[in-house]
């Protein structure tokens, strides 16, 4: 089993709707998690960083964390075509020798007008 | 300007060549990373470096070399390139156990 685990998409949705993204994880030494967005032909940027289970809001976006079933969501709200880009599940903090994250695959979004 | 500066952009170059791609940075961070892209495979790391005398293999370094030729500056070596090194790079830079890590521009490689 890898360690994260992500559904590749792509998912197309309308302008307007909620979305969400969806990961997985195996490693419960985990201790923060963090959702990085990808634009085509970019590096990914950090949007997302949470430490603790529950939610965090940041305008549009939720991040939720359920450490007890490893579960990590990204809601998108009010989704736009701006929101168009690769998400990146990125949990950390293990305690691995690279002391960094373990990225999963990343969901393609389409964000159709 | 960009924080984290990748060069060259986009190569394409021959199987058996030796290639050099070049990362700098302005953030002041000690801790550098270098990963590789893949459709359907993400993000994975081939070297990281703590500081310029500590640098690490990652997950998939077989066929990789790098150079911390000071704080700001890792490079990554692919001594004789083969066609399945074509993919995305990019270089991550990181200020000591800070979680947040700032991605270069990427450099698309194609080896033929």
């Amino acid at each position: 089993q890898k360690e994260v685990e992500q559904d590749p998409g792509p998912l197309s949705v309308p302008e307007g709707a909620i979305v969400s993204l969806n990961c997985t994880y195996s490693n419960s030494a985990f201790q923060y998690f963090m959702w990085y967005r990808q634009y085509s032909r970019k590096g990914p940027e950090l949007l997302m960083y949470t430490y603790s289970s529950g939610n965090k809001e940041d305008g549009r976006f939720t991040a939720q964390v359920d450490k007890s079933s490893k579960y990590i969501s990204l809601f998108i709200r009010d989704s736009q075509p701006s929101d168009s880009a690769t998400y990146l599940c990125a949990p950390g903090g293990s305690g691995g020798g690279a002391d960094g994250l373990t990225f999963g695959k990343g969901t393609h979004l389409i964000i159709q007008p | 300007d960009a924080d984290v500066t990748q060069t060259p952009r986009n190569r394409i170059t021959k199987t058996g060549k030796r290639i050099m791609l070049e990362c700098s940075q302005t953030k002041g961070h000690d801790r550098m990373y270098w990963y590789r892209q893949d459709p359907g495979l993400g993000l994975r790391l081939i070297y990281y470096s703590f500081d310029v005398k500590d640098i690490n293999k990652g997950e998939i370094s077989d066929g990789y070399s790098v150079s911390r030729q000071a704080q700001a500056k890792f490079s990554l070596s692919l001594e004789s390139a083969i066609p399945n090194q074509t993919a995305l790079y990019f270089c991550a830079t990181t200020k000591g156990r800070d979680n947040e890590q700032f991605f270069g521009p990427g450099t698309r490689l194609t080896v033929l």
